[in-house]
């Protein structure tokens, strides 16, 4: 089975703080993949990426970066939180294009 | 207009009915279609899996993908209350999956 691991489940950081959230997945995928999910919106697509050290940006970039420096890590950072930026969290992966998303189970994310 | 809608529900049935979760969407480029189920505080679990059009079996649960219409459906018979949790119904072109908002399911025992 497909193994995506986040590094934490529950995490509060404070306005202006830079914040890392860290994925790693153990089925040698070539795509990774962050969102977010709010209530009343769904899951919104943040960045992805298809191979090491390439990315692209989804739907909501804006405030966000991410990091691609091994196949199984992908990293999320938020430059400088702000409040509007609690959510939850998901990473997911996938063997290539076209093939089923698997996520973990997601980090909760609270800045006060 | 979102490009995949689904009822937010709740929805609530007896244990042992036969349960349809529907979504409709509206881009034409999506060339495969998913449902995922998530628990409470929990990531989306992959449940379905569909390219064309028609009907895919799995167990108790059936998936069902119109493109004429762009509807597609999930139902699952003998419905459990292990099978309360949200369904979040998705459509694919290339890399990128556009999700519903999900369905929540509850089974009563």
């Amino acid at each position: 089975d497909v193994k995506v691991t986040q590094s934490s489940r529950y995490l509060v950081k404070r306005t202006g703080e830079k914040v890392f959230l860290e994925c790693v997945q153990d089925m040698d995928h070539e795509n990774m993949f962050w969102y977010r999910q709010d209530p009343g919106l769904g899951l919104r697509l943040i960045y992805f990426s298809y191979d090491v050290k390439m990315k692209e940006k989804g739907d909501i970039p804006e405030g966000y970066s991410v990091s691609r420096e091994k196949k199984e890590r992908f990293s999320l950072i938020l430059e400088s939180a702000s409040t509007n930026q609690t959510s939850m969290y998901l990473c997911a992966s996938s063997l290539t294009t076209y093939q089923p998303q698997h996520f973990g189970d997601g980090t909760r994310l609270s800045i006060l | 207009q979102k490009e995949v809608e689904q009822d937010p529900g709740p929805l609530s049935v007896p244990e042992g009915a036969i349960v349809s979760l529907n979504c409709t969407y509206s881009n034409s480029a999506f060339q495969y279609f998913m449902w995922y189920r998530q628990y409470s505080r929990k990531g989306p679990e992959l449940l379905m899996y569909t390219y064309s059009s028609g009907n895919k079996e799995d167990g108790r649960f059936t998936a069902q993908v119109d493109k004429s219409s762009k509807y597609i459906s999930l139902f699952i018979r003998d419905s459990q209350p292990s099978d309360s949790a949200t369904y979040l119904c998705a459509g694919g072109a290339t890399n990128k999956l556009i999700f519903g908002t999900g369905t929540l399911l509850a089974v009563q025992p």
